[in-house]
């Protein structure tokens, strides 16, 4: 069984500040996505990481994919009230369908002015 | 094409009945999948479709719980004597398969939101 373990659990953070939310397994992903969810409504994809070493960037958002494809990051600078919301790593593991996602159980952001 | 689309939003019932769900998948999508997500938790898989074929199912989805995808477009899931238990988002996604399946980058529906009284 593949587990995905997020950290932290919750972040309450104001305006203007910076963070890192960590999404660690023991296992090798195939890919990982990012998600954002808010209340009542589906995720919402952000990124997808493939490569081992990958960095991408969106606007203030950073995602960071390990070398070994076992961890991943995300990192928001200038955090702003509408970066609030609950970020979910899921990774996807080959198994030959490749069709499950398995998830983090998510970091829950607050961001007041 | 606006995304996956998810029906009912909300669902309120009472212990005993049976529920059905359905899911309307982006158009070019041949995989579609369903998850379930109960408070403070991560989207737990279910099952998922390739076309019409059920390709697995997770322990999760007990005798119960039955989904189908008869013409490999819209799905449906049925929850059959529902109990407290199932309450929970239950979420619907879809992707488009690739080659060696490195990405499986999946889209989901808002969801509907079941309630057992």
């Amino acid at each position: 069984t593949q587990l995905l373990e997020q950290s932290p659990q919750f972040l309450s953070i104001q305006e203007g500040e910076n963070l890192t939310v960590y999404c660690n397994s023991s296992s090798v992903f195939s890919s990982l996505q990012w998600y954002r969810q808010e209340p009542g409504e589906g995720p919402v994809l952000l990124v997808t990481v493939v490569t081992g070493g990958e960095v991408k960037k969106l606007k203030r958002l950073t995602f960071q994919f390990g070398d070994a494809r076992k961890d991943s990051s995300l990192h928001i600078t200038a955090a702003q009230p509408g970066d609030t919301g609950l970020y979910l790593c899921a990774g996807a593991f080959y198994t030959g369908t490749a069709s499950k996602l398995t998830f983090g159980t998510g970091t829950r952001l607050q961001v007041t002015l | 094409d606006t995304g996956v689309s998810q029906n009912p939003r909300h669902k309120i019932t009472k212990r005993g009945q049976n529920v059905t769900f359905r899911c309307d998948p982006i158009s070019e999508h041949n995989r579609l999948y369903w998850y379930r997500q109960t408070l403070g938790q991560g989207p737990e898989f279910l099952t998922y479709f390739q076309n019409e074929a059920q390709l697995e199912k997770s322990r999760l989805l007990s005798d119960r719980f039955s989904a189908e995808r008869p013409k490999g477009s819209f799905s449906t899931l049925e929850i059959q004597r529902t109990e407290q238990g199932d309450s929970a988002m239950y979420l619907c996604a879809s992707s488009l398969a690739e080659p060696y399946g490195t990405k499986n980058i999946q889209y989901f529906g808002a969801g509907t939101r079941l309630s057992v009284l």
